[in-house]
């Protein structure tokens, strides 16, 4: 398997431009979650699908990001408009949830997003 | 009470020694508790697991040891290698919801 895809894995915009990030899951994965990591704030979660199904938006920081899940091999996650302060970043993970216990979540290789 | 605590933020060991890591937690319905490695550039990977109803998990050099009473779950690696060296994040969740709590990381470097 190829693993979680993520493009593009960098991204350099200018403040006020829209920013969109891609992410294919694992397939057969059933959770797909999205994160951001920064030096400042460490990992944190931004927002989590089952099959394709918003659960938690609680970490997405402002309306200024969106995400969506079409279907169950592709998810975006939508900044419009960028601020410098939204430089980080930022991994898609998968999931398959068996038996209804937690199981691994595969990370992505991450988009370096810099807003200058 | 949602926070898991990690530390210390940054380790060095020699090579050949042993690495500790430690992590605390308040929400005693977590039941969940996986350690991911991160090496610079990449995303986080599982590297071992315990669910509470061990005190210890062993793969290879690398043990968690889970105090339930004390709310406290520490990575050990032995024979530290310089191919350890990366950040390590400890985690918790709670069965049935599949948000991991995340801890801050701790920057381990092996000095060979």
């Amino acid at each position: 398997d190829a693993g979680v895809i993520q493009s593009p894995r960098h991204e350099v915009t200018e403040m006020g431009q829209e920013v969109t990030l891609r992410c294919k899951p694992i397939s057969g994965h059933d959770y797909l979650f999205w994160y951001r990591q920064t030096m400042m704030r460490g990992l944190e979660l931004l927002i989590y699908f089952n099959n394709n199904v918003p659960i938690d938006d609680s970490g997405m920081p402002e309306d200024r990001f969106s995400a969506k899940m079409p279907n169950a091999s592709f998810s975006t996650l939508k900044i419009q408009p960028s601020e410098p302060r939204d430089s980080a970043v930022y991994f898609c993970a998968s999931s398959l949830i068996r038996g209804g216990n937690q199981e691994t979540q595969y990370f992505g290789p991450g988009t370096r997003l810099l807003v200058l | 009470q949602q926070q898991v605590k990690q530390s210390p933020q940054s380790l060095i060991v020699q090579k050949g020694g042993i690495s500790i890591i430690n992590c605390a937690y308040e929400n005693t319905a977590f039941d969940y508790f996986p350690w991911y490695q991160q090496f610079p550039g990449k995303g986080p990977a599982l590297l071992i697991a315990i669910r509470p109803d061990v005190s210890e998990k062993k793969e290879g050099r690398f043990t968690i040891s889970f105090n339930k009473s004390a709310k406290q779950f520490s990575l050990h690696i032995m024979d530290s290698q310089p191919g350890d060296s990366a950040t390590y994040f400890c985690a918790a969740s709670i069965w049935s919801n599949y948000q991991l709590i995340w801890g801050a990381g701790t920057k381990l470097i092996i000095k060979p």
